[in-house]
C-alpha cells in the first residue's frame, strides 16, 4: 500500500538555524508530492508542491524541497527559521486513483526565540 | 484568496448522538474530501466526492458516516450515532488543479 513516511516527529531549532525534515514516498509512478503546513489554530496550507521537472522547488515563505527519485524522498528545507515558523509540517502523496491524500505522520517543529 | 470553510470549529457531543459537520467548499471545485485527525495520530483520509457521489471511501467510512452535498455549496458528514473514538480534528479539504485546499477544521470531542 502506499505510505509515507516522516521520520522526525518533534524538531526543536534556535531561530537563524537550518531545517531539514525527512519526508519518504513509497509509490513507483507518476509522482506528485507535497508539504503543508499548520500553525496552531489554523487550516492546513500548501507550502510546496512537485509535479515534473525542476527536482528543487521553492515555495513560500523561504522554504524549498528537493525530490531525489532514486531516494524516494523529498524533503524540506529552510536555511534560516524564525520563531514564526513554530508549526506542524506535513508531507503528503496522492493517491492516484481519487486523488485523496495518503500523508505523513507529521513533524512539530518548534523555534525557539 | 479563495478557502475552504468549516463550521463549527468545536462540537462537543454526547456519545451516540448524531453529528453533523459542514463544510463550503471551494465555489469552482468538483472533487471533495473528509480528512481526520485523532490527537497525536496522522492526518486519514475519510471519503471523497465527485459528482454528487462517494467516489472512494476508507475502512474507517462505516455506516455510521454519511456525506452529502444539499444545497451545491455546502459539503456535509453526518456522523449518526457518535463513539467516544470519534473524537478527532475532522478536515474538508476541495481540489482544484490538482492542489487540495484545506479548511481549519472541526474538533470533535465526544464525551
Amino acid at each position: 500500500a502506499q505510505s509515507v513516511s516522516q521520520h522526525n516527529h518533534h524538531v526543536i531549532l534556535s531561530e537563524a538555524a537550518s531545517l531539514e525534515l525527512g519526508c519518504n514516498y513509497s509509490y513507483g509512478g507518476t509522482v506528485n508530492l507535497f508539504w503543508y503546513v499548520q500553525y496552531p489554530g489554523q487550516h492546513l496550507q500548501l507550502l510546496l508542491k512537485y509535479f515534473s521537472g525542476d527536482p528543487l522547488v521553492k515555495g513560500i515563505k523561504g522554504f524549498e524541497a528537493e525530490f531525489i527519485k532514486s531516494k524516494f524522498s523529498f524533503n524540506l528545507r529552510k536555511p534560516s527559521v524564525q520563531w514564526s515558523d513554530t508549526a506542524e509540517y506535513f508531507c503528503a502523496d496522492p493517491d492516484s486513483g481519487t486523488y485523496k491524500y495518503i500523508f505523513g505522520t507529521g513533524t512539530r517543529l518548534k523555534v525557539l526565540a | 484568496e479563495p478557502e475552504v470553510t468549516q463550521t463549527p470549529s468545536h462540537q462537543v457531543t454526547q456519545m451516540g448522538q448524531e453529528v453533523i459537520l459542514r463544510c463550503v467548499p471551494i465555489s469552482n471545485h468538483l472533487y471533495f474530501y473528509w480528512y481526520r485527525q485523532i490527537l497525536g495520530q496522522k492526518v486519514e483520509f475519510l471519503v471523497s466526492f465527485y459528482n454528487n457521489e462517494i467516489s472512494e471511501k476508507s475502512e474507517i467510512f462505516d455506516d455510521q458516516f454519511s456525506v452529502e452535498r444539499p444545497d451545491g455549496s455546502n459539503f456535509t458528514l453526518k456522523i449518526r450515532s457518535t463513539k467516544l473514538e470519534d473524537s478527532a480534528m475532522y478536515f474538508c479539504a476541495s481540489r482544484g488543479k490538482n492542489i487540495q485546499y484545506f479548511g481549519a477544521g472541526t474538533r470533535l470531542s465526544v464525551l
